[in-house]
């Protein structure tokens, strides 16, 4: 039981390209997120997906994609890299959408640069 | 606006005793949740303890604790007994339907 799973660790992008965060868990959780946390703040959800077939925006989409492409694995796509979305993007899941009071499990993170 | 805000960047404490980390938050929904996750420097989010809204006693796990005051729209964090491995940045969250914001963090660290 892995629990959440990303991949890669670490990237390094140059301004202008484009690459794929992937995330998997294996919970049989409904819910997924995408947040990313710069330094010496918290996390800011970027997009969520309720449930398989949904996918919806969070508190700073914009320059990301994603695609929830089964129940277990939810990607992130930027499309056209900017220094500013140098970042660590978690990805996270839970039992449901909608419900407060689940928890969500967090996975080690990708640590990404852009030049 | 922010939703989450925690006013202590750092904190120190003595190993063995106990610490308290502050957190209050804004909402006008009823149905809510407050979450506490710590974060090592190793960098992943580990879980510690969460409150309902809806929930009239305090929320504990262990060594942790959560103070609840609903009026005062707080949800601070007990330590007791610190121990060394408890030094890492700690964020508190809400969580209102699919929307989960997290606070700036404190930065715990346990002297011996």
């Amino acid at each position: 039981n892995a629990g959440v799973t990303q991949t890669p660790k670490f990237q390094v992008l140059k301004t202008g390209q484009s690459m794929t965060l992937q995330c998997a868990q294996d919970m049989n959780h409904n819910s997924m997120y995408w947040y990313r946390q710069d330094p010496g703040m918290g996390l800011r959800l970027i997009y969520y997906s309720a449930s398989e077939g949904t996918t919806d925006k969070g508190e700073v989409p914009n320059g990301y994609n994603v695609s929830r492409l089964n129940k277990r694995e939810f990607s992130l796509r930027l499309e056209s890299a900017a220094p500013s979305q140098t970042s660590v993007y978690f990805c996270a899941s839970s039992e449901a959408g909608g419900r407060y009071y689940n928890e969500q499990f967090f996975g080690p993170g990708t640590r990404l640069t852009v030049l | 606006a922010q939703k989450i805000t925690q006013t202590q960047p750092g904190m120190f404490v003595q190993e063995k005793e106990a610490v308290t980390l502050d957190c209050t938050y804004d909402t006008s929904d009823q149905s809510y949740g407050l979450f506490w996750y710590k974060q090592p420097s190793s960098g992943e989010m580990i879980f510690l303890i969460y409150q309902g809204s809806y929930d009239e006693q305090n929320a504990t796990e262990g060594r942790y604790s959560l103070n609840f005051q609903k009026a005062r729209k707080s949800a601070n964090l007990v330590i007791s007994a610190s121990q060394l491995g408890d030094s890492a940045m700690y964020f508190c969250a809400m969580r209102e339907y699919n929307d989960m914001r997290f606070g700036a963090g404190t930065r715990l660290t346990v002297k011996p």
